[in-house]
């Protein structure tokens, strides 16, 4: 079964740093780019960060960018999302989401998602 | 940043159509995803590359893009259809969504 867990959210005062992990199991990880998706509460859905397959193509969104890195261990079919300088616009349920195509960038669409893990920004 | 809009809210019989727009400049050269979600679960992929639906999604939904609007279009809709649906592109190293529609079933 095709399968994205992800963990690491929790509770962090603003300015401070969270790291993200997503488990991926049931597919060929390193075929695939990754992606982190994040909706805050009762909102839509906004795309934060993705990663090429190869970790040779990243992007970002422009409200993350300079804040967020984005990374990935093909060993450990593994991706993480490294998060500094939070803000409480930055409170959300963030999603791991695998895109469609095997080995292609720009990304085509994502296919399979995690339940998500929540980041709180609060003092 | 490339924006796409999308109206608040469609309602619908069941066993009607639904039509869900997104509008956007020059839309219609570029791939188009829609995403299907209900209250408490992860988004699903219904339609991708315009009008693709990946295994597993029924036939009833279908999709297009042209100009400056692309379309979901959910044929005998069910009580089971009413969720949010989001769309979103590829744009200039970026993936944007829609605002969501939120689909009621009558």
């Amino acid at each position: 079964e095709v399968q994205l867990v992800e963990s690491g959210g929790g509770l962090v005062q603003p300015g401070r740093s969270l790291r993200l992990s997503c488990a991926a199991s049931g597919f060929t990880f390193d075929d695939y780019a990754m992606h982190w998706v994040r909706q805050a509460p009762g909102k839509g859905l906004e795309w934060v960060s993705g990663i090429s397959w190869n970790s040779g193509s990243i992007g970002y969104a422009d409200s993350v960018k300079g804040r967020f890195t984005i990374s990935r261990d093909n060993a450990k079919n593994s991706l993480y999302l490294q998060m500094n300088s939070l803000r409480a616009e930055d409170t959300a349920l963030y999603y791991c989401a695998k895109d469609f195509g095997s080995s292609s960038w720009p990304p085509i669409a994502f296919d399979i998602w995690g339940q998500g893990t929540m980041v709180t920004v609060s003092s | 940043s490339y924006v796409l809009t999308q109206p608040p809210s469609v309602s619908v019989a069941p066993g009607q159509t639904a039509r869900i727009t997104c509008g956007g400049n020059n839309i219609g050269s570029k791939s188009v995803h829609w995403y299907q979600q209900k209250p408490g679960q992860a988004p699903v992929l219904v339609v991708y590359d315009d009008s693709d639906r990946p295994s597993g999604i029924p036939e009833r939904f279908s999709g297009s893009n042209s100009g400056n609007t692309a379309t979901l279009t959910i044929s005998r809709v069910e009580a089971g259809d009413e969720a949010d649906y989001y769309c979103q592109v590829w744009d200039s190293s970026s993936a944007p969504f829609g605002g969501g529609t939120k689909l009621t079933v009558l």
